[in-house]
């Protein structure tokens, strides 16, 4: 079993400041790392994918992978209330799995 | 529009009943999956294709079946459901044959079996 890791919150931040969710896992081989936000009652949908160590930026989000400590994480600056929702982690295995975390609630305070 | 769509998108039954639900893409999909999610469990792979006629199981697959003869289509089969597969059941797809690209999911189908 391929292990994906993540705090399952609630985190809670005001508006406006910077929002770090993070998420390890246990498969060494895996190549690639996806971070899904799902809104309650909605499916997941994408917001970063990642697949090289270091970080990657999409206007406020920015994705980080580290394969050596076999951790990714994900940063939302400029929080705003309509980012309330869980985020996903999820990472490939052998090419064809893909396995997710638990998710992380996250709560964006007016 | 590009999407997935699943039917029945809610769906209650009972015990022993054969079902199945569908799932369709109009994107050209090579790849496509089903999860389950439960609160507490999270999202958990049942059966994934990596193109017609090719399978694999995921990490959940007791009491499923899956088949692709078309690439478009991808039904999850439940030939006897029980209580516990009572959940909310999402379709996804992508791209390439692997699961390294971006998934796309349908809008989910929630299944109480009693």
């Amino acid at each position: 079993q391929k292990e994906v890791e993540q705090n399952s919150g609630p985190l809670s931040v005001p508006e406006g400041a910077i929002a770090s969710l993070n998420c390890t896992y246990s498969d060494r081989g895996s190549q690639s790392f996806f971070w899904y936000r799902q809104y309650s009652g909605k499916s997941p949908e994408l917001i970063m994918s990642i697949y090289s160590n270091g970080d990657k930026e999409d206007g406020r989000f920015t994705a980080q992978l580290n394969k050596a400590s076999q951790y990714v994480s994900l940063l939302i600056r400029d929080s705003q209330p309509s980012d309330s929702a869980t985020y996903l982690c999820a990472v490939n295995s052998n090419g064809y799995a893909l396995n997710f975390g638990k998710g992380t609630s996250l709560l964006v305070t007016p | 529009e590009a999407q997935v769509t699943q039917n029945p998108r809610y769906l209650i039954t009972v015990t022993g009943k054969k079902l199945t639900v569908t799932c369709s893409q109009n994107m050209n999909h090579e790849y496509m999956s089903w999860y389950r999610q439960d609160p507490g469990l999270g999202l958990r792979q049942i059966y994934y294709s990596m193109n017609v006629e090719v399978t694999d199981k995921g990490d959940v697959p007791e009491g499923y079946k899956v088949s692709r003869k078309e690439k478009r289509n991808f039904p999850l089969i439940l030939e006897s459901p029980s209580p516990n597969q009572t959940s909310l059941y999402f379709c996804a797809s992508s791209p390439g044959q692997t699961s390294t690209d971006t998934q796309y999911f349908g809008p989910g189908t929630r299944l109480t079996v009693l």
